[in-house]
């Protein structure tokens, strides 16, 4: 099955800064999903996206999907503390009805 | 609506002893997941079902046994438990569609230690 990678592993953030976590597959995907942790809690859905260079946007949350659907981004401006958590990326082979998860993403936001 | 429910959201178990673990949605949906959480290493899938009666070995599968009698439940149980098991095990759901899946719901985790 697909492996998924993403970097970083730790970002440590001013508030007000912008970042960008990547997340990176072995193979093509049919979509990708992003996923949010908050400490001590569990996952919660952000967004998917299905089509190739596909670019979506939450408030000061952009999600990117790569042209040949391998690789995707999440882009935060302006960071806040409640952004402090950690984003999954996850991705989905052709029609299995699973996903595969990177090791995620930890945000420290510093005020 | 509860969503969905685990339980236990812990517990503490010795070298050997056996357990199962209960997951519950209320959302009618068709698939049901179980992932274990450990440090650095994201979410690991361990069994899933795409419909009541049928199960489906996952990335980490070993040690693990499930069960989906009835489609809002999906029961992981433990038969001997090691060390190695120690984690957070999460249950998730997600509705049909047709040719891929839409997004996972998750329940609060159940946070195992095996000593």
């Amino acid at each position: 099955g697909q492996q998924v990678m993403q970097i970083p592993q730790y970002q440590h953030v001013q508030e007000g800064e912008d970042f960008t976590t990547y997340c990176n597959s072995s193979t093509t995907l049919s979509n990708i999903q992003w996923y949010k942790q908050r400490p001590g809690g569990h996952p919660v859905f952000l967004i998917q996206l299905v089509k190739s260079g596909e670019v979506k946007k939450q408030k000061r949350l952009t999600f990117q999907f790569g042209e040949a659907k391998k690789n995707s981004s999440l882009h935060i401006t302006a960071t806040q503390t409640t952004d402090v958590g950690t984003y999954f990326c996850a991705g989905e082979g052709s029609n299995d009805y699973k996903l595969s998860f990177g090791a995620g993403t930890t945000v420290t936001v510093r005020a | 609506n509860a969503g969905v429910t685990q339980t236990p959201k812990f517990r503490v178990l010795k070298t050997g002893q056996s357990m199962t673990l209960l997951c519950a949605q209320d959302m009618n949906h068709e698939y049901m997941y179980w992932y274990r959480q450990d440090p650095g290493m994201g979410l690991r899938l361990i069994h899933y079902s795409v419909g009541e009666g049928t199960t489906a070995k996952g990335e980490v599968p070993d040690g693990y046994n499930v069960s989906r009698l009835k489609k809002q439940n999906f029961l992981l149980g433990l038969e001997s438990a090691a060390p190695s098991q120690t984690s957070v095990y999460f249950c998730a759901s997600s509705p049909f569609r047709a040719g891929g899946s839409y997004e996972q719901y998750f329940g609060p985790g159940t946070r195992l230690t095996v000593t």
